[in-house]
């Protein structure tokens, strides 16, 4: 089945940084790469997600890329800011055949936005 | 996107009891899937829901330990069987389109004593 790798495990930045996150992923039949950010008890919420026909998709201040060949993507938070401190998720998944919409996640981030 | 409501929010339960979460969406959609967020830790999937058959599970989780059920394509429910503390855990139900993103419902955050 699908793994996925997760780092760092922990990330402190100043506000105004920039922050990456990195996952690499096992199996390449997965076309599907969502991100979610979970605030502390709250529940996972969407983020950004690229599928497999794109290198790189952009909303705002979060960049996500995805480089197939290597299996790997990574996302990009410019310009960060307090309120992005949270725990972040890398997912794959398929979108198609028996495994259609099942995500396997990544170990998580913990992000540190300090003023 | 839909609206996804899960009952009860939490609980406290003894072991070797079990409990019923529901989850519920204001619209239809193709997908649901329930997951398992033991503390501090990642999402796991348990089990696709399947409406009209049995749910698909994933390696490590069994029907009967975690029954399911989809009697239509906007109500699901996932039973926790014979409780053990390490069942203690927030459980997630996630709903989406073919196609689509998945979302996440807010959780049941079950403590098992």
């Amino acid at each position: 089945g699908e793994n996925v790798e997760q780092h760092p495990s922990t990330l402190s930045v100043q506000e105004g940084d920039s922050a990456v996150i990195k996952c690499t992923y096992s199996d390449s039949a997965s076309n599907y790469f969502p991100w979610y950010k979970q605030e502390l008890g709250k529940r996972p919420q969407l983020i950004i997600d690229i599928r497999s026909n794109v290198g790189e998709k952009k909303d705002q201040r979060i960049a996500v890329t995805l480089n197939k060949t290597a299996k790997h993507f990574s996302l990009h938070i410019t310009e960060t800011q307090p309120e992005d401190s949270a725990v972040y998720f890398c997912a794959a998944g398929r979108r198609g055949g028996t495994s259609y919409g099942k995500l396997t996640f990544g170990q998580g981030t913990i992000l540190t936005v300090h003023p | 996107s839909a609206v996804i409501s899960q009952k009860p929010s939490r609980d406290i339960c003894q072991r070797g009891t079990s409990l019923t979460i529901q989850c519920q969406v204001d619209s239809q959609v193709t997908m649901m899937f329930w997951y398992r967020q033991q503390p501090g830790q990642s999402l796991t999937l348990i089990a696709t829901a399947n409406q009209g058959s049995e749910a698909t599970y994933e390696s490590g989780f069994v029907i009967d330990k975690f029954p399911i059920s989809r009697p239509n394509l906007t109500f699901s429910t996932l039973t926790v069987s014979n409780m053990s503390p390490e069942d203690s855990s927030i459980y997630l139900c996630s709903v989406g389109q073919l196609g689509e993103t998945q979302y996440f419902g807010p959780g049941t955050r079950l403590l098992v004593l």
